[in-house]
């Protein structure tokens, strides 16, 4: 079993939807939570580091983390063609090694 | 915003030649790191380094090296380039929570 897992997609949904990404986790030790998103020909841009149980809200994005679960969500609010990109989760139990899972590939039609 | 290059972006190149991976940052963040990402799968660690002078292997099996001589500057070599080694290669930096990436070197070895 691999220690991270993200249903790799693609999804597509309209313009001004509300997206959910999900991903789930083996290691209870995980403390550390991350999303990332990555347009083609770019590296990841960190959006939301989160290390507790429950909501946190950047804008438009809300991180949700439920350690009980082992199992972390990144919601879209108003989704927007820009928001076309791969969300990329990675957890870890320090600031250094940080274990990746494999992205979720998103499409917002207009 | 933050500054962290690597060149160069494309690089197709021939079996057995010596290659060297540039990235630099502009930051002073004293942690850096190489990720090699493959199409629909996971980021994988490479090497990374704590700070001038230091540097260790990650999770991923490679016939590649790297030294850290100075803060700015973190390059990846492969002695001898293989198809197999044929990857997106990217490089990060990271400070606490603060995470930022490059926008990677394609590599392909005919």
């Amino acid at each position: 079993q691999k220690e991270v897992e993200q249903d790799p997609g693609p999804l597509s949904v309209p313009e001004g939807a509300i997206v959910s990404l999900n991903c789930t986790y083996s290691n209870s030790a995980f403390q550390y939570f991350m999303w990332y998103r990555q347009y083609s020909r770019k590296g990841p841009e960190l959006l939301m580091y989160t290390y507790s149980s429950g909501n946190k809200e950047d804008g438009r994005f809300t991180a949700q983390v439920d350690k009980s679960s082992k199992y972390i969500s990144l919601f879209i609010r108003d989704s927007q063609p820009s928001d076309s990109a791969t969300y990329l989760c990675a957890i870890t139990t320090s600031y250094d090694k940080v274990i990746f899972g494999p992205g979720t590939s998103l499409s917002v039609i207009p | 915003e933050a500054d962290i290059y690597q060149t160069p972006r494309y690089l197709v190149i021939g079996t057995g030649k010596k290659i060297t991976l540039e990235c630099s940052q502009t930051m002073g963040h004293d942690k850096m790191y190489w990720y090699q990402q493959d199409p629909g799968m996971e980021l994988h660690l490479i090497h990374y380094s704590y700070g001038v002078n230091s540097t260790e292997k990650g999770d991923l099996s490679s016939e590649s090296t790297v030294s850290r001589i100075r803060t700015e500057h973190f390059p990846l070599t492969l002695e001898s380039a293989r198809p197999s080694h044929t990857s997106q290669y990217l490089c990060a930096t990271s400070r606490g929570d603060s995470w930022h990436f490059g926008d990677g070197t394609r590599l392909s070895i005919l």
